[in-house]
């Protein structure tokens, strides 16, 4: 089965630091992709970045990156410059393709706090 | 912002009454998806579908019920609501590109006393 895993719970950053977000992932598929997405205290859920596992080059989208490391199956976010509108949940999910519909299995989430 | 309507978007029901929530979408996209979200435990999927009246179970099926009878409406059915079922709930839409994500609803918040 495929599992996600963030691990950091909570992370405190000052305003206009780089911010490092952890996701691994596990799965026996050759062929996958991994989201991030991000919840603030709003509720809703916003898409940010989108890796699949045979892009050769790490996605970028504005100052989201994705530092994708697939020997270690690792799928880190990365926010340049934050600022405090970041403050927000971050959700990792991968693709689950088996059956045909793209099923999303989400981490557990962690939750960012930006500091003025 | 896709279109994605979740209905209704608070309810406070009590145990044993059957509850039905709506997701409509206007993009016209094939797979819908209900997830619940529960606290340490992101979002989970509950059932999804890939066509008309074409659906299946994700992780969390049991106590749960769907339909869809038009390309535009997906309905999640808790037919004798538990305390266990209080949640958020979310709709998410996709086309048939993998590589493009699900787009979501807001959400509804849903409290089982």
């Amino acid at each position: 089965a495929q599992k996600i895993t963030q691990t950091q719970p909570g992370m405190f950053v000052q305003e206009k630091e780089a911010v490092t977000l952890d996701c691994t992932y596990d799965t026996s598929d050759q062929s996958y992709g991994l989201f991030w997405y991000k919840q603030p205290s709003s509720g809703e859920m916003i898409f940010l970045i989108y890796q699949g596992s045979y892009d050769e080059q790490n996605a970028t989208e504005g100052r989201y990156s994705l530092n994708f490391q697939k020997a270690r199956k690792s799928a880190n976010l990365v926010i340049s410059a934050s600022q405090l509108g970041d403050s927000a949940m971050y959700f990792c999910a991968m693709r689950d393709q088996r059956g045909g519909a793209q099923k999303l299995v989400f981490g557990q989430g962690t939750r960012l706090t930006i500091n003025p | 912002d896709a279109g994605i309507t979740q209905s209704p978007r608070h309810k406070v029901t009590e145990t044993g009454t059957p509850v039905t929530l709506r997701c409509h979408q206007t993009e016209n996209h094939r797979y819908m998806y209900w997830y619940r979200q529960d606290p340490g435990h992101g979002l989970r999927l509950i059932h999804y579908s890939y066509g008309v009246k074409d659906t299946d179970k994700g992780e969390v099926s049991d106590g749960y019920s769907v339909s869809r009878s038009k390309t535009e409406d997906f309905l999640l059915t808790l037919e004798s609501a538990t305390s266990s079922q209080t949640s958020v709930y979310f709709c998410a839409i996709s086309d048939s590109d993998f590589n493009q994500p699900q787009h979501f609803g807001d959400g509804t918040r849903l409290s089982i006393l």
